[in-house]
């Protein structure tokens, strides 16, 4: 069973910040936050993913909160190709083949509106 | 760098029947997953194989399997189709070289649909 909890839909006006929230209240110490999402009709595509810190790359940014209990996802400027569903996952991984896999749960169908 | 090749993108098979779906991975990555996604249940995993070798396994009947090449390509396979196998069967791989973690890199999938 996946172990995060998301809202299943969001909305989100063209041109301004979508934050998706995240909460995995049960992460171990060791667990990373992961975030995918998936374009209808294509496979899921990596976004981010961190332990601790927040983290920033070309797509988005990773807010995890002090007690590692919840996460926020953020696209900066959202655009229509944007529109996606939004998975929040956790998982240890140590890069060796055989760790838990990723398991997906329903995660958050964000629209985004022009 | 050319990215995760499945083949083929869409097939239609009858119950009983038994289908063979192929999977290229990124040139360098050695590690392969299969993942079933269904409106029902959502993406669930299948299996994990990394040099030849099958090293993780979700949960589903032995109809489904898999394999690994030696160049890293790999193959599933589901026997005996039943109309709840109509999904769209996704692959995935990822470097292992060292990381600390290894995001996974996902095809476009096949689009299995059982009649």
């Amino acid at each position: 069973d996946a172990k995060t909890t998301q809202p299943p839909s969001m909305d989100c006006a063209e041109g301004r910040a979508a934050n998706l929230p995240c909460n995995h209240s049960t992460i171990s110490g060791n667990e990373y936050v992961y975030w995918y999402r998936q374009i209808h009709s294509q496979g899921p595509q990596y976004i981010i993913h961190g332990l601790k810190n927040n983290e920033t790359n070309e797509m988005a940014s990773l807010i995890i909160t002090e007690d590692r209990k919840s996460s926020t996802l953020i696209l900066p400027h959202a655009t229509l190709r944007d529109t996606a569903v939004y998975y929040c996952i956790v998982r240890v991984d140590f890069g060796r083949p055989g760790n838990t896999p990723l398991v997906f749960g329903k995660g958050t169908r964000l629209s985004v509106i022009a | 760098k050319a990215g995760v090749t499945q083949t083929p993108r869409y097939l239609i098979k009858t119950r009983g029947q038994q289908v063979t779906l192929s999977c290229s991975p990124i040139s360098g990555h050695r590690s392969v997953s299969w993942y079933q996604q269904t409106p029902g249940q959502g993406l669930q995993f299948l299996f994990e194989y990394f040099s030849e070798t099958q090293r993780n396994k979700g949960n589903f009947p032995g109809r489904f399997s898999g394999r690994q090449f030696s160049n890293s390509r790999s193959e599933m396979n589901v026997s005996t189709l039943e109309l709840g196998d109509s999904a769209l069967y996704l692959c995935a791989s990822r470097a292992l070289a060292g990381e600390v973690t290894g995001e996974l890199f996902f095809g476009e999938g096949s689009r299995l649909t059982v009649l």
